[in-house]
């Protein structure tokens, strides 16, 4: 059975840093790439980054709202993805869902994890 | 890079057939066939039941189908049932800004 756990939420200041994790099972992690999407309290999904598998050079894409800011890494040895966020803005705050791609490559995720809540408030 | 546009709601019946629009533009939508739909349900995790316009992964019903005509792709729900009630948002594989794009989302009610 597919399991993605987040983890590393929590309340953080404006302009500090947080890392999420997502800890990976019930697949081979290292074939997939895999993806972060945020969604904001009350409101519709924000794609963020993905991250692509060994056989594609681990390459990273991001979405321009939090690039610069955010880094996408794994590990495949531990089957976990990473989030580092830096520079925390307020309208940062949102469940983070860790997704796998899987039925297509040209689409945000497939199976998605049970999201992890990051507020970002003074 | 603005949000594809859905409806805020649509409604129906037990029984009937809805449809949800995803208009977009000819940078996202009218440009690839990469158009995908997921379902949320209060307080869960999307799910995917639609992708590349017309596919449906294993396991979800055959009553949620997809199709595509220049910027507007559109989700149609046959036979509606009350576990249908759910947000429904799109996505589209884009070539500005990000590398995808969602929809509004639209809320089916059930009636």
């Amino acid at each position: 059975e597919v399991q993605l756990v987040e983890s590393g939420g929590g309340l953080v200041q404006p302009g500090g840093s947080l890392r999420l994790s997502c800890a990976a099972s019930g697949f081979t992690f290292s074939d997939h790439y895999m993806d972060w999407v945020r969604q904001a309290p009350g409101k519709g999904l924000e794609w963020v980054g993905r991250s692509r598998n060994k056989a594609d050079n681990y390459t990273t894409e991001y979405a321009a709202s939090v690039k610069g800011r955010f880094t996408i890494s794994r590990d495949d040895s531990k089957t976990s993805l990473y989030l580092q966020m830096n520079s925390l803005k307020t309208e940062d705050t949102a469940v983070y869902y860790c997704a796998r791609v899987g039925a297509s490559l040209m689409i945000p995720g497939g199976y998605w994890g049970q999201g992890i809540l990051v507020t970002v408030s003074s | 890079q603005s949000a594809l546009t859905q409806p805020a709601s649509v409604s129906g019946s037990p029984g009937q057939s809805i449809a949800i629009s995803c208009t977009g533009t000819s940078s996202d939508v009218g440009a690839y066939k990469y158009v995908s739909w997921f379902q949320q349900h209060p307080g869960k995790a999307p799910k995917l039941m639609i992708y590349d316009i017309n596919n449906r992964p294993s396991g979800v019903s055959s009553r949620f189908s997809g199709s595509k005509s220049g910027n507007t792709a559109s989700l149609t729900i046959s036979g509606l049932q009350a576990e249908d009630e759910a947000d429904y948002y799109c996505s589209s594989y884009s070539r500005s800004g990000a590398l995808f794009v969602f929809g509004t989302g639209t809320n089916v009610i059930v009636l």
